[in-house]
Formats: structure tokens, sequence, C-alpha cells
């Protein structure tokens, strides 16, 4: 079993509609919480962050995390196409080393 | 400036071959960190290091060998080179250990013919 699984997408969303991205982890010890965009032929940068369980919202952005259930997501309200990217999860788990999902390949079609 | 920089961006060489990347971080993080991404985008990693100290050493060859000289810098080094080794290599830097949000610098994309 994967220590952080994503679906690896595509996924294909229509501009303005809303983009769920999901990610389970097995670590039940697990604290923090990221979600990482990366542009094609870039580096990852951080999108947010959450460590409580629940929502918390940044903008157009939504992190909900459920730590019962192991399951973290990002919502995307209003898609743009320049929010087309790979996002990638990545949790801190009781080893205090943050371990990345394979990534969902989000497309946003104008 | 840039907060977390690399060198160099691009690694062209053979098999065989010896080569080394640089890190350096102006943020006054005291972990910094190495990653390899393959053709996959699976981000994996490599090596941790806390204020010059290796707190991570993941299954790695021994022919990968990291060095910090000081906490502002991570370097890696490569030794006997295989076409396997060809992904993007990401330093990354954070405040702390893996609790804290991480800053990846720009990539190396190492080629290995």
């Amino acid at each position: 079993q994967k220590e952080v699984e994503q679906n690896s997408g595509p996924l294909s969303v229509p501009e303005g509609a809303i983009a769920s991205l999901n990610c389970t982890y097995s670590d039940r010890g697990s604290q923090s919480f990221f979600w990482y965009r990366q542009y094609s032929g870039k580096s990852p940068e951080l999108i947010m962050f959450i460590y409580s369980n629940g929502d918390k919202e940044d903008g157009r952005f939504t992190a909900q995390l459920n730590k019962a259930s192991q399951y973290v997501s990002l919502l995307i309200r209003d898609s743009q196409p320049s929010d087309s990217a790979t996002y990638l999860c990545a949790v801190s788990g009781s080893a205090r080393q943050l371990t990345f999902g394979s990534g969902t390949q989000l497309t946003v079609l104008p | 400036d840039t907060a977390v920089s690399q060198t160099p961006k691009y690694l062209v060489t053979q098999m065989g071959n010896d080569k080394s990347i640089k890190c350096e971080q102006n943020l006054g993080h005291d972990t910094m960190y190495w990653y390899k991404q393959d053709s996959k985008k699976f981000l994996k990693i490599m090596f941790s290091y806390n204020n010059k100290e290796l707190i991570i050493n993941e299954t790695v060859p021994n022919r990968f060998s990291p060095k910090s000289p000081d906490k502002a810098h991570l370097n890696l080094h490569i030794n006997s080179l295989e076409l396997g080794d060809s992904a993007v290599y990401f330093c990354a830097s954070s405040r702390r250990g893996g609790v804290d949000t991480q800053y990846f610098g720009p990539g190396t994309r190492l080629t290995v013919l």
C-alpha cells in the first residue's frame, strides 16, 4: 500500500467549474498536510497547508482534512486555465518526513 | 533574491562520469533536502540535513553522497553515473524538519547518455 495515494488523473474540468482533488494517507500519526502545485518543467510551489480537521480556505482554494478517514482534499473554485498543472499532496507522518503522492494532473478547459 | 537556488539547471553527461549539483538557500532555514523526480513525476526524498547533520538517508545507492558545508548549502555528488540516474533533482529547505513547509529550488535536469 502506498503511503500517500492520489488519483493520477488526468482530471479535466471546464473553466469556472469546481475542481476536486483527493488524497488518502496510511500513517495515522500524520500531523501536517500540504498541497503543492507543479507546472510542467517547474518546481513544486506550496498552495496550502492544513493541520486540523475541517476546512481551510484561501481565496479560490479550500483544503479539507478528515483525520479519522485519513483523507485530505483540495477544492479549486472558479477554475481557470492557469490552474492547469499537477497537484501534489504531501503528508508529514510520524517520522516527521514529508511523503508525496504521485500527483493529479488537472486540465482546465477554456 | 532567489530563496532556494541550484546549479546547474541542466546537466548532460556520459555514463560513468562523476558530477555535482549545488544548492543554496537564503531563507535562514535549518533543514535542507534532496529529492529525485522521475519521468512519472513521482517526487521521492533522498536525503535530509538539519543544521549540517544528516537526518534522513533513504535507500539511495552509495554513489550518491550529499555534503553540507554549512546550513545554507547542501551539495549532491554522484559517482559513476548510470542511465537510471536521469531525472530532475530538486533541492528544498524548511525552517524545521518535515512538519514545516518546504520551499523548492528550480531543479536540475540530469540526463545520462
